[in-house]
């Protein structure tokens, strides 16, 4: 079946350094793939999404590049931000199933 | 302002009684769906509808119940026979047009049960 693994948390950095958050995925056909965010209590939003081997997804200086010959859609930035802390969950989509699969979530602190 | 809301934000109920959570969108998407969020893990799918009048079981649907009888509302019972139920809950919309099946969330609702 379809699956998800982001790398564990959680992820403690300080303010400006570089993220990576690894996430790899296995999937029968060409799933979509995205970056949702959760801030605390409160829902999932769509950080970033891409639906086809070498997109790039990108948004609020985040970045993801489907990788279809590593399986991976790692998210990255190059300068993190105190408003950065959350809860990145990776997710794919097998084209026209309607269902999302989750990664387990990796917990993100910055410090200042 | 188009989105997903949810209702209550917080729920208490006693062990052993039904309760019912809302879920209303004006997105005008067809499909709505349901998820179970644990502390510590990811989203599991209890419940999804890509129509009116017709739901689908997700992988976590024991215990749980839903109805669609109007596209802008998917509203979920958990009943007693859920083992445990204290949880925050997801709701979510997806339009069936487009190539990318993106679902868009609502504010959640955390369950207690006491």
């Amino acid at each position: 079946g379809n699956s998800v693994t982001q790398m564990e948390g959680p992820v403690t950095l300080s303010e400006e350094a570089f993220l990576t958050i690894n996430c790899t995925y296995t999937a029968t056909g060409y799933p979509s793939l995205f970056w949702y965010v959760q801030y605390p209590g409160e829902g999932l939003q769509l950080l970033l999404k891409a639906t086809k081997a070498d997109d790039k997804g990108s948004n609020k200086g985040f970045e993801a590049t489907y990788r279809k010959e590593t399986t991976s859609f790692h998210l990255e930035k190059g300068s993190v931000q105190v408003s950065d802390s959350a809860v990145y969950f990776c997710a794919l989509s097998e084209r026209g199933a309607q269902k999302l699969v989750f990664g387990q979530g990796t917990r993100l602190t910055i410090n200042p | 302002d188009g989105g997903i809301t949810q209702s209550p934000k917080y729920l208490f109920r006693k062990e052993g009684q039904n309760v019912t959570l809302s879920c209303e969108q004006n997105l005008n998407h067809d499909a709505m769906y349901w998820y179970r969020q644990d502390p510590g893990q990811g989203l599991r799918l209890i419940y999804y509808s890509q129509i009116v009048n017709d739901f689908q079981k997700g992988d976590i649907a024991e215990g749980y119940s839903v109805s669609r009888e109007k596209k802008e509302s998917f509203p979920l019972t958990v009943t007693s026979a859920q083992k445990n139920p204290t949880a925050f809950y997801l709701c979510a919309s997806s339009s069936r047009t487009g190539r990318v099946d993106t679902q868009y969330f609502g504010p959640g609702t955390r369950l207690t049960v006491l």
